[in-house]
């Protein structure tokens, strides 16, 4: 596609379960980001992955909190025994290189309950 | 530690008038500023940026200042427009190449 696409749109879920977000980043860029926005918040940094090179993963609040990005494209950010406070919106971005600006996805609206 | 502030959670503005939103940073390792605008139920779209060799960008109607002995910029907007109204995210790149993102601030452009 010609932008980011991020998978589900919205998941409601229970506390205690986990979940997955898929991101789609932009065919060809090698830089891919997640954020996520809390309610009233910025955006907080979680993962940056580019390239071949050992993802930045300093930004994950707890080890509750991975992700992957299989052959270099599609990123996938799992989240185990959910809280309250996992309550977010997740946005993923791709760049083509560290010089170029971000293309976000429209994010994914994560509530639990 | 908010290396990247945007003390104005909100501003409003009429329209035709100049709007001017405003950024702080801490880390002098910072090399590159963008600014992103964001509506709701919608990813940031990159509005705006400037290299640290640089002083001003000017694009249309938006024009980025950066003052790097102050470690602040700012976002000039004029004529601000009503279409303008979003959430305005100032960020910021160092060498670890991530990068951090203020607070935003609620622009709102009146009639």
């Amino acid at each position: 596609g010609a932008g980011v696409s991020q998978s589900p749109s919205n998941k409601v879920t229970e506390k205690g379960k986990d979940v997955e977000l898929r991101c789609d980043p932009i065919s060809g860029h090698t830089a891919l980001y997640w954020y996520r926005q809390s309610l009233g918040q910025g955006l907080e940094f979680l993962i940056y992955f580019q390239g071949n090179s050992a993802p930045d993963k300093s930004g994950l609040p707890s080890d509750r909190f991975s992700a992957e990005r299989t052959g270099g494209s599609v990123s996938t950010l799992t989240i185990q025994r959910t809280q309250q406070e996992d309550s977010a919106v997740y946005l993923c971005a791709s760049s083509s290189d560290r010089n170029e600006k971000l293309f976000f996805g429209s994010g994914t609206q994560l509530s639990v309950l | 530690d908010q290396q990247v502030k945007q003390n104005s959670p909100s501003l409003s503005v009429q329209e035709g008038r100049i709007s001017i939103l405003n950024c702080d940073y801490t880390n002098s390792m910072f090399d590159y500023f963008l600014w992103y605008k964001k509506y709701p139920a919608e990813g940031p779209t990159f509005l705006i940026s400037i290299s640290s060799i640089k002083d001003k960008n000017e694009d249309g109607r938006f024009t980025v200042f950066l003052n790097k002995s102050a470690k602040h910029l700012s976002l000039h907007i004029v004529p601000s427009q009503p279409g303008d109204s979003a959430v305005y995210f100032c960020a910021a790149r160092g060498t670890a190449s991530k990068l951090t993102f203020g607070t935003g601030t609620r622009l709102q452009v009146t009639l």
